[in-house]
């Protein structure tokens, strides 16, 4: 059975950091990109980061570059975002998900097929004083 | 890229066909997935490269287009498909998500 689950949220205040992870199982997690995918309340989906499965290659939303970054342990079977400079707007439930197909090089083209495939339930960030 | 989703909502009674559609800023060949999403849930995969239905989904969903538009369709309603529908361009980073399509029942 797989399960992916994240941890790590919580709040915290404008400025600060927090760092969310992803612990994933039942499969074969070195071979999978993985991606981190937020949604605000009551608000739509929103892409985050993606992180090939040799981290060679990372990719950002232009809304968290520069403060976010993502990373990943094949050995641990484990996905983290590191989140500094944190801004009210970044609050909201953040899901992991792991995905068939990667994005790479200087254009970012994706190789198909490309799926959000296995997710985690989902950790809430609120960035609040 | 853009992705512009229509309707944000509608309101359908079982065993209507519903369609909802996504609009590309720039063709992005087949590579769109549809995902669905119930309330405190984490968003569940439908179709992906335009018209492949992921494993386990009801053939009643489908999926159709190329380039800069492209269609769900659930061709009869069904009580556990009320939820709000997402599309998805995988062409290019960054990824983008369609804003959304909430089907309510009428």
């Amino acid at each position: 059975e797989v399960q992916v689950v994240e941890s790590g949220g919580g709040l915290v205040k404008p400025g600060g950091s927090l760092r969310l992870s992803c612990a994933a199982s039942g499969i074969p997690f070195s071979t999978y990109a993985m991606n981190w995918v937020r949604q605000a309340p009551g608000k739509g989906l929103e892409w985050v980061s993606s992180i090939s499965s040799s981290s060679s290659y990372v990719y950002y939303a232009d809304s968290v570059r520069g403060r976010f970054t993502i990373s990943r342990d094949n050995a641990k079977n484990s996905l983290d975002l590191q989140m500094d400079s944190l801004r009210a707007e970044d609050s909201g439930t953040y899901y992991c998900a792991s995905s068939i197909g990667y994005c790479s090089g200087s254009t970012a083209t994706c190789y198909q097929p490309f799926y959000f495939d296995y997710w985690g339930q989902g950790t809430l960030v609120t960035v609040s004083s | 890229i853009q992705m512009t989703q229509s309707p944000p909502s509608l309101s359908a009674s079982v065993g209507d066909r519903v369609t909802i559609t996504c609009r590309a800023s720039q063709s992005i060949n087949t590579y769109v997935n549809w995902y669905q999403q119930k309330p405190g849930k984490a968003p569940k995969l439908l179709i992906y490269t335009a018209s492949n239905l992921q494993s386990g989904v009801p053939s009643r969903f489908s999926g159709s287009g190329s380039a800069t538009y492209f269609t769900l369709t659930i061709s009869s309603l069904q009580p556990e498909d009320f939820a709000t529908y997402y599309c998805l361009q995988t062409y290019s980073a960054p990824l983008t998500f369609g804003g959304g399509t909430k089907v309510e029942i009428k």
